[in-house]
C-alpha cells in the first residue's frame, strides 16, 4: 500500500514565521502535490513537483514556495506565515505514465495548520 | 476559466437506498474524470475513474456515469451503508496533465 507521511497532524505558528511542512512517499512516485482544503472552497493546488529539483505553480502559489531535493520528500515553505494561510494542508503523490491523467494520487491525512 | 461544480449541501438517505452525487463541470474537456472519499480529518482516497469514452464503470455497489454532452458525471452508491456515510470529490482531469482540479465535495449521511 501506497503511503504519504505528513510530519505533523497539527501544528500552531505565529504570524511572521517562517514554516516548514514535511510529505514524504514510500512509493517511488515522480509525482507531488500541495494542497490546501478550505471551507466552501475545496481543494487548491499550491504547487506540484514531477521530478527532483522540478517544481511547477499551481492556482495559489503566492505565499509559498517548495522543496524537492530528493524523489521521495516534498517540502511546502510559508516564507512569512500570515493568519489567512490558517488551513488543512495536504500533500499527494502519483505514479508518472506516459499517460499521466489516468494514475490516481494517493493523498496523507493532511497538517492542520494555526497561524495565529 | 475551469469550473467544477458538486452539489453543495449534504445527502441524506436511508440505509439501503440508493445514492446519488452529481458533478457538473464548465469551460473543460476532460478526458477523464476520477472520484475521491474523503472521512474527517483524513485525505482523500481514490475510488473510481472513468474516461471519456466510457459511459459507465462499476465497482462493486459504485457506479459512476460519463456524459460528456452534458457535461457531467453522476456517482450512484446502491444499497448504501452507514459506513458511506462521508464526503466525495469529483476531479475532472484534462489530457496528460498530472494535475486534478477538485470539486468542493458533497457529504453524504446515511441513517440506520
Amino acid at each position: 500500500d501506497v503511503k504519504v507521511t505528513q510530519s505533523s497532524r497539527y501544528l500552531v505558528k505565529r504570524t511572521g514565521e517562517k514554516v516548514f511542512l514535511e510529505c514524504v512517499q514510500d512509493m517511488d512516485h515522480e509525482n507531488m502535490f500541495w494542497y490546501r482544503q478550505d471551507p466552501g472552497l475545496g481543494l487548491r493546488l499550491i504547487y506540484f513537483s514531477y521530478d527532483v529539483k522540478m517544481k511547477e505553480k499551481g492556482d495559489i502559489p503566492e505565499g509559498y514556495s517548495v522543496s524537492r531535493e530528493k524523489k521521495e520528500r516534498f517540502s511546502l515553505i510559508l516564507e512569512s506565515a500570515s493568519t489567512n494561510q490558517t488551513s488543512m494542508y495536504l500533500c499527494a503523490s502519483s505514479f508518472r505514465s506516459l499517460r499521466q491523467a489516468n494514475q490516481p494520487q494517493h493523498f496523507g491525512d493532511g497538517t492542520r495548520l494555526s497561524i495565529l | 476559466s475551469q469550473k467544477i461544480e458538486q452539489n453543495s449541501e449534504a445527502l441524506n438517505i436511508q440505509e439501503g437506498k440508493t445514492a446519488t452525487l452529481t458533478c457538473n463541470y464548465t469551460n473543460y474537456s476532460p478526458a477523464y474524470l476520477q472520484w475521491y472519499r474523503q472521512d474527517p480529518g483524513r485525505g482523500p482516497v481514490f475510488l473510481l475513474l472513468i474516461r471519456e469514452n466510457e459511459k459507465e464503470k462499476r465497482k462493486e455497489r459504485l457506479k459512476v456515469t460519463f456524459d460528456t454532452t452534458l457535461k457531467q458525471s453522476l456517482f450512484h452508491i446502491t444499497a448504501s451503508q452507514p459506513a458511506d456515510s462521508a464526503t466525495y470529490l469529483c476531479a475532472p482531469r484534462s489530457g496528460n496533465t498530472g494535475k486534478l482540479i477538485f470539486g468542493q465535495g458533497t457529504t453524504l449521511q446515511v441513517k440506520p
